[in-house]
């Protein structure tokens, strides 16, 4: 079946430009998670949603980072006014349900790089 | 602050031998630890994982050893092929949040 798909697979914007990060998770999986990966490092969380709220913000390292997800489907992660530290692979996760850990799905990610 | 310390960051075995990946965590809520696999240009796919009430995990070349008290678990891979070269991350979580380590990169050479 089909896996978690992101969109797009590169982008490459300039600073202080408003970038969206899309992800489709596998159909039926209630949990979706947004982590970040610096070159070389592990993967950092941003946010977790279950259904369409978002319990857990936690993650996101400042107010330009936001996140929004509809029909428990596609989530979109929006990064605005964007700087050089934004530059990472930004990775979508997917799961059965968020409590339990259930095994999480990951897409290929996007790799965004700020110039 | 990290929860899980993972090491070596990188090592370099020959075909056939035994690569092993460590990790250490503080927190004693988690009860959940995974290993993910990592090739370039690829999100991490599950590749094995265990739970803390038992002590060693196999799943074909791949084990898992876990060490309750020490609060430690490690990877081992079996008879490593040139095609396990490949970026591994230990993982832990105590509900939906999986805390990662920093990745090891493993190069097995033919």
């Amino acid at each position: 079946g089909a896996g978690v798909s992101q969109s797009p697979s590169n982008k490459v914007t300039e600073k202080g430009k408003d970038v969206e990060l899309r992800c489709d998770p596998i159909s039926g999986h209630t949990a979706l998670y947004w982590y970040r990966q610096r070159l070389g490092q592990g993967l950092e969380f941003l946010i977790y949603f279950q259904g369409n709220s978002a319990p857990d913000k936690s993650g996101l390292p400042s107010d330009r980072f936001s996140a929004e997800r509809t029909g428990e489907s596609v989530s979109t992660l929006t990064i605005q006014r964007t700087q050089q530290e934004d530059s990472a692979v930004y990775l979508c996760a997917s799961s059965l349900s968020g409590m339990g850990a259930y095994e999480q799905y990951f897409g290929p990610g996007t790799r965004l790089t700020v110039t | 602050q990290q929860q899980v310390k993972q090491s070596p960051q990188s090592l370099i075995v020959q075909k056939g031998g035994i690569p092993i990946i460590n990790c250490a965590y503080e927190n004693t809520a988690f009860d959940y630890f995974p290993w993910y696999q990592q090739f370039p240009g690829k999100g991490p796919a599950l590749l094995i994982a265990i739970r803390p009430d038992v002590s060693e995990k196999k799943e074909g070349r791949f084990t898992i050893s876990f060490n309750k008290s020490a609060k430690q678990f490690s990877l081992h891979i079996m008879d490593s092929q040139p095609g396990d070269s490949a970026t591994y991350f230990c993982a832990a979580s105590s509900d939906y949040k999986l805390s990662f380590g920093a990745g090891t990169t493993v190069t097995v050479r033919a």
